[in-house]
């Protein structure tokens, strides 16, 4: 069983450019979180997702982010017009359940560059 | 609003030491608190998980206690080696409340 698989694992932008980060939960995961951590900083919870629907979005930026978990194929989160700011880890986890009590268990990151 | 802290930010130590890293957090309603290992430019390595109803969880050289009444976790390192360089992030919550300190940064010295 393989683990949580995310691609890129780096991703160079330029600036005003989209970028596109997959993650593929473990098999048998239908919840799928993703975090940011800021350079030098902890990781921030960003969004929640369950299979096509998005449970919660709270720590999600109001413009120009946005995630999905389409029924086929792997979640994505999709970043348009890209800013220095950007310039992050991206990881996302998978869990089997939704519950507050499930492990969730981690991919190896997206790092995003923002040239 | 569930905070964690990690203290100290940094640690520096000789090889061999026993050393403790410290995790607090503001909030004792969690159902579970994570230990994690971050290397330079890599992902995540999960190390230890605690349960709310448990207070300890060991593995090899690693312990780590949770004190929910207090707020309190400690990850013991026995025998520090160089290899242990690394971050270490403490994780309290659980599912998508996953909340993450900033992490301790350890440096071993051979």
């Amino acid at each position: 069983n393989a683990g949580v698989m995310q691609n890129p694992r780096h991703l160079v932008r330029r600036r005003g450019q989209e970028a596109r980060l997959r993650c593929s939960p473990m098999k048998g995961h239908s919840h799928v979180y993703w975090y940011r951590q800021l350079p030098e900083e902890g990781l921030k919870f960003m969004v929640y997702l369950q299979k096509e629907n998005i449970i919660d979005e709270s720590g999600m930026p109001k413009e120009r982010f946005s995630a999905e978990f389409p029924k086929e194929g792997p979640s994505i989160l999709r970043i348009q017009q890209v800013v220095r700011g950007d310039s992050a880890a991206y990881f996302c986890a998978s869990s089997p359940a939704g519950g507050a009590d499930t492990e969730a268990f981690f991919g190896q990151g997206t790092r995003l560059t923002v040239v | 609003k569930q905070e964690v802290t990690q203290i100290p930010a940094a640690l520096s130590v000789p090889e061999g030491e026993n050393l403790v890293l410290n995790c607090s957090f503001t909030d004792s309603a969690i159902y579970n608190l994570q230990w994690f290992r971050q290397d330079p430019g890599k992902g995540l390595t999960s190390l230890l998980l605690i349960q709310s109803s448990q207070r300890e969880q060991t593995s090899g050289r690693l312990n780590a206690s949770l004190d929910k009444s207090s707020g309190r976790s400690t990850l013991y390192i026995a025998a520090s080696q160089p290899g242990d360089s690394a971050t270490y992030l403490c994780a309290v919550g659980g599912g998508f409340k996953t909340i993450f300190g900033a992490g301790t940064r350890l440096f071993v010295k051979a």
